[in-house]
């Protein structure tokens, strides 16, 4: 069955990029959406953006100017940048597969990772 | 942005009743774009209800979910002590946005 597991640095100083990967396996990551999310006590849980498997993306309009989310087939990952971070931006970070809906638009999470916590500080 | 407010915020039941779990949205969900999921300590969040009312694969049929346009409901038939949990609704009709949770609890 298709697994998902994130990897990366769990501290980055204020101001700097945050990093994340995204691996998937048992299945191809060239079909659905998929998605970053996080999840903090203070805004709990956060949609930062999806990438399609044809490439195109789409962010939450409250940290476009700070993010890009990047596909990489030939590794079957998928990847988050997310620049000049604060300590607002500590979080479990989540990346999910988006099941779709049958008009093919973005639907609900159906698989997600098991997370990554990561502290700015 | 569509804002989501969850109710209650705690459920306190014991194992054994029902539970009925409330989720607004700010404005209408188009096609009752609307999911649930249940969280555990530590755990990401499962998958149990997308579509308003269609249970996620392997998700047993004592949850069910209803209703459409503003206001939607989740439903847990007979709590099982796995059901304890933190409940969240999602609707994905305008990017995504997540409800705050209601926390079931036994009480």
């Amino acid at each position: 069955q298709v697994q998902l597991q994130e990897s990366g640095p769990g501290l980055v100083k204020p101001s700097e990029t945050l990093s994340l990967t995204c691996t998937v396996s048992g299945g191809s990551i060239s079909s659905y959406y998929w998605s970053w999310i996080r999840q903090s006590p203070g805004k709990g849980l956060e949609w930062i953006g999806y990438i399609y498997y044809t490439g195109n993306t789409y962010y939450n309009p409250s940290l476009k100017s700070r993010v890009i989310i990047s596909l990489d087939t030939s590794s079957n990952q998928f990847s988050l940048n997310l620049r000049s971070v604060t300590a607002a931006d500590t979080a479990v970070y989540y990346c999910a597969r988006d099941q779709g809906t049958v008009s093919g638009a973005p639907g609900a999470f159906d698989i997600w990772g098991l997370g990554t916590m990561v502290t700015v500080s | 942005e569509i804002v989501l407010t969850q109710s209650p915020g705690t459920l306190s039941l014991s194992p054994g009743e029902r539970a009925t779990l409330s989720c607004r949205t700010s404005q209408s969900i188009s096609s009752s774009y609307l999911a649930w999921y249940q969280q555990k300590p530590g755990q990401a969040p499962r998958l149990l209800i997308y579509g308003a009312s269609n249970r996620a694969t392997g998700i047993p049929d004592r949850f069910s979910g209803s209703g459409s346009g503003t206001d939607f409901t989740l439903t847990i038939s007979r709590l099982e002590p796995e059901d304890f949990a933190v409940y969240f609704c999602q609707q994905y009709g305008d990017f995504f946005t997540f409800g705050p949770g209601t926390k079931v609890d036994i009480k």
